[in-house]
């Protein structure tokens, strides 16, 4: 079974801090691994990883694959109040179904 | 576009009664899915379509049927409802393959009492 987990769940940080978010995967015939940003709505895209060792960046938010020991982190820095939130880990395998983590609820007090 | 949309956006149901939520897109994407969420869970997939007259079960379906007679619609049906069915339900559509560019739905809050 399929299966994507994430650490931690909270996280409570001060403005300007960096947080490393983690993301472990066992999903048969690997295909991508989504990150997405959940505030109290819908989730909202952040990156999609296919390739281990290739930094998706974008402003102060990157994220890096690593294929061979099944996981993925997401970095945030200089963070702000704006980036509080749920962040969450999806696996796509061989079908075209999403697996997703618990997520990460992240705090950042000012 | 409107994008995907959701109806309704709140709801409240009593055990046994049984209600459609409602899912349109009109992007003529021929993958849609529903998700629901429940705190501390991310969303956990109920079912999913590639396309018109196909549909098949995802990790939670039981409690759930669904139907694809078109490609814009995805309708999900609760045939008896039951208080553990009390979550925030996403539907969600995007091209086959286009994992990218899956759009969600605003999400419907039911509450079975």
């Amino acid at each position: 079974e399929d299966k994507v987990v994430q650490s931690p769940l909270s996280l409570v940080v001060h403005e300007g801090d960096t947080v490393t978010l983690n993301c472990s995967y066992e999903v048969t015939n690997f295909r991508s691994l989504l990150w997405y940003k959940q505030e109290k709505k819908a989730p909202t895209f952040l990156f999609m990883l296919t390739s281990s060792g290739i930094e998706k960046k974008s402003g102060r938010l990157s994220s890096i694959l690593d294929k061979k020991e099944l996981f993925s982190i997401l970095n945030i820095t200089a963070t702000q109040t704006g980036d509080s939130a749920v962040y969450l880990c999806a696996s796509q395998g061989g079908s075209e179904k999403l697996v997703f983590g618990k997520g990460t609820k992240l705090t950042v007090n000012p | 576009n409107a994008g995907v949309t959701q109806t309704p956006k709140f709801q409240v149901l009593k055990t046994g009664q049984s209600m459609t939520l409602q899912c349109a897109q009109d992007m003529n994407h021929e993958y849609m899915s529903w998700y629901r969420q429940d705190p501390g869970m991310g969303l956990r997939l109920i079912h999913y379509s590639v396309g018109a007259g196909i549909t098949d079960q995802g990790e939670v379906p039981n409690g759930y049927n669904v139907s694809r007679s078109t490609t814009e619609d995805f309708p999900l049906r609760l045939l008896s409802a039951a208080p553990s069915q009390t979550s925030v339900y996403f539907c969600a559509s995007r091209l086959e393959g286009g994992t990218d560019t899956q759009y969600f739905g605003p999400g419907t809050r039911l509450t079975v009492l």
